[in-house]
């Protein structure tokens, strides 16, 4: 990817458990985004992590970020079969002006 | 919230046309907008960012004389496709920022087959 890799890259669960996907980026950022995004479809903002903030959940979501590591984590609690489609971290480049530059994503599928 | 409407979802051309995609954003005024292509089973791969008003800059690898950006406003941008070939087949989707470094809102996406 042009910024950087996540592990796994396909994931595949029974409903209840949860899923933990991670990431790894290159460079310096201002923030870094996950997204979601259904087969064939456009993507959907799930969540934002600022630089300097190291946890932040929404719902059964929780995002860490290890800016020394250049790493982060999404974490999906008590998964549910609507939770199938692939996840993507994206960071916005700090220097020059603003990009969103994506990650290879995970595929997640949820089993019922 | 913020809306992307893009346009058209599905689009099948002749090798040689020219094809033309519209990002719209709907409810706020999008100083910059992305646009991404993405191969099935792949990442979105940046192509090249659009500011109102000034001329594209495309990544690099990304031939801007292939890939024609507008900007002419702060609600509209296009893509267009020059001259394809099959190997633009692809899925191509837009974003908007209102420039604020807060979330981003992608349209649907375009799939382009150029046969």
């Amino acid at each position: 990817s042009q910024q950087g890799e996540e592990d796994p890259q396909a994931l595949s669960i029974q409903e209840g458990e949860n899923a933990t996907m991670n990431c790894s980026y290159k460079t310096s950022i201002n923030n870094l985004q996950w997204y979601r995004q259904n087969s064939g479809r456009g993507l959907v903002h799930l969540i934002l992590i600022r630089s300097n903030e190291r946890e932040k959940h929404s719902g059964r979501l929780r995002v860490t970020l290890d800016t020394s590591k250049k790493s982060s984590s999404l974490l999906i609690t008590a998964s549910r079969a609507a939770d199938t489609a692939s996840y993507f971290c994206a960071t916005l480049f700090s220097g020059g002006y603003n990009k969103l530059i994506f990650g290879a994503g995970t595929r997640l599928a949820v089993h019922p | 919230g913020a809306v992307v409407s893009q346009h058209p979802s599905r689009v099948i051309c002749k090798s040689g046309t020219s094809v033309k995609i519209e990002c719209r954003s709907l409810d706020f005024q999008a100083t910059t907008m992305f646009w991404y292509r993405q191969f099935p089973k792949q990442s979105l791969m940046l192509m090249a960012t659009s500011n109102e008003g000034s001329k594209a800059t495309y990544e690099q690898g990304v031939e801007k004389d292939k890939f024609l950006i507008n900007h002419a406003s702060l609600t509209l941008s296009t893509l267009t496709v020059t001259s394809a070939h099959p190997e633009d087949s692809s899925f191509y989707i837009c974003s908007a920022s209102t420039g604020n470094n807060y979330g981003y809102t992608f349209g649907s996406g375009t799939r382009l087959t150029v046969v």
